[in-house]
């Protein structure tokens, strides 16, 4: 597509539920991230998918927080048994190489 | 881990005057710096970058600098505008090969009509 698509826009769950946030991005970019932004707060780095290599996981709190990206497209970041610190809008991002990230709209999470 | 601190964390400024936001790091291996805007409840959307071998860019309004010895870099904007109103994030690629950024904390730049 044209830009990166990331949906839902918006989730609001129930505490201790799981949930899972999809990023489709530009096609043919080889990089794909995930950031989270609390409100009023900066981009904290997650995870980071690059071609066929492992992903960089070492930006995930927790261990109730995963990704996949299938097919070298397609991510999901999954979260379990989410807890009211989860919430924050997380961002997702794909790159071409050294071009610089362009961004998704985000989904917005809020965990209740 | 790498870290980048951005300064200073709000900024304020009449209508045509200039904005310097300033992001300092450690690593001197790192080699790409972009900035970045984000408008309230929009997406960090790219609006310059520098490479390491390059010492300033400019583009329109905007330019940034890069001062590799002292590792700074700062992102200057003159002439500023209400629309120009946003958080600003500068950005630097890690190391050892990835192309994942580190960010700055941000800047909530207003411009005062």
């Amino acid at each position: 597509g044209a830009g990166v698509s990331q949906s839902p826009s918006n989730k609001v769950t129930e505490k201790g539920k799981d949930v899972e946030l999809r990023c489709d991005p530009i096609s043919g970019h080889t990089a794909l991230y995930w950031y989270r932004q609390s409100l009023g707060q900066g981009l904290e780095f997650l995870i980071y998918f690059q071609g066929n290599s492992a992903p960089d996981k070492s930006g995930l709190p927790s261990d109730r927080f995963s990704a996949e990206r299938t097919g070298g497209s397609v991510s999901t970041l999954t979260i379990q048994r989410t807890q009211q610190e989860d919430s924050a809008v997380y961002l997702c991002a794909s790159s071409l190489y050294t071009r610089g990230y362009t961004f998704g709209s985000g989904t917005r999470l809020t965990v209740v | 881990g790498e870290n980048v601190e951005q300064h200073p964390s709000t900024l304020s400024v009449q209508e045509g005057d200039s904005a310097v936001i300033k992001c300092t790091y450690s690593d001197s291996a790192s080699n790409y710096f972009p900035w970045y805007k984000q408008e309230l409840g929009k997406r960090p959307q790219l609006i310059i970058d520098i490479r390491s071998n390059v010492g300033e860019k400019k583009d329109q309004r905007i330019a940034v600098t890069l001062n590799k010895t002292a590792k700074h870099f700062s992102l200057h904007i003159t002439e500023t505008q209400p629309e120009d109103s946003a958080v600003y994030f500068c950005a630097l690629s890690s190391t050892s090969g990835t192309y994942k950024y580190i960010f700055g904390t941000g800047t909530r730049l207003k411009v005062l009509a």
